[in-house]
């Protein structure tokens, strides 16, 4: 079965200052990846997703996260963080598998705390 | 608002009281999904329905729960004699139809309370 790994529950920085949240996975087949964004009481919104082509991919917000297939790895970044970007992050993932592309297997979160 | 919406936003029930959980998916999506998300944890899969069909119910509780997608208004998550475990937040999504799946649509959740 696929896991997915979220390395710190809880990442601390100061406004400005570059971020990088980690998310591990593990799969038998290939995967799509995603990086929800959960602000305070709300629902969650798509940050960005990787299915296919280059393996960087980019948010609108300043946020990138690259696929490296060879460490199973999704890492998110930013390279200098704004106190908006304070919310709780989750990695995500999709099995490739025909028949059943849908089930979203989540990772804990991690909560970013940007500090002023 | 043309986002995926969930209602009532939050509910308290008593155990043993029955739970009604709305969703009307993005306008022009027919595919319904349901997660929970229970204290500190990541969300969960529960179920997928599409109009008058369930798909997946693979994580779905055996007994209680129940879900739906009828033909003409929102889908229903039903969870019959809720306990204090019940308690969580309950996430639907939405998506267009086959072939898109995995990009899903998120509402803002309805929080469960169990007294």
């Amino acid at each position: 079965a696929q896991s997915v790994t979220q390395l710190d529950s809880q990442v601390p920085v100061f406004e400005e200052a570059p971020v990088e949240l980690r998310c591990n996975y593990s799969s038998s087949v290939s995967v799509y990846l995603f990086w929800y964004v959960q602000y305070p009481n709300q629902g969650l919104q798509l940050l960005l997703k990787y299915l296919s082509g280059s393996t960087l991919v980019e948010s609108i917000n300043g946020f990138e996260a690259e696929f490296n297939k060879s460490q199973t790895s999704f890492h998110l970044r930013k390279p200098s963080v704004h106190i908006s970007d304070t919310a709780e992050y989750f990695c995500a993932v999709i099995l490739q598998r025909g028949g059943s592309n849908y089930k979203l297997t989540f990772g804990k979160g991690t909560l970013l705390t940007v500090n002023p | 608002n043309a986002g995926v919406m969930q209602n009532p936003r939050h509910l308290v029930r008593r155990r043993g009281q029955e739970a009604r959980l709305r969703c009307s998916p993005m306008k022009g999506h027919s595919h319904v999904y349901w997660y929970r998300q229970l204290p500190e944890e990541g969300l969960k899969f529960m179920v997928y329905l599409q109009k008058e069909n369930i798909i997946d119910e693979s994580g779905m509780p055996k007994e209680r729960f129940s879900a739906e997608f009828p033909k003409e208004g929102p889908s229903i998550l039903r969870i019959q004699q809720v306990v204090r475990g019940d308690s969580a937040a309950y996430f639907c999504a939405s998506s267009p139809g086959a072939g898109r799946q995995e990009t899903q649509y998120f509402g803002p959740g309805t929080r469960l309370l169990v007294l």
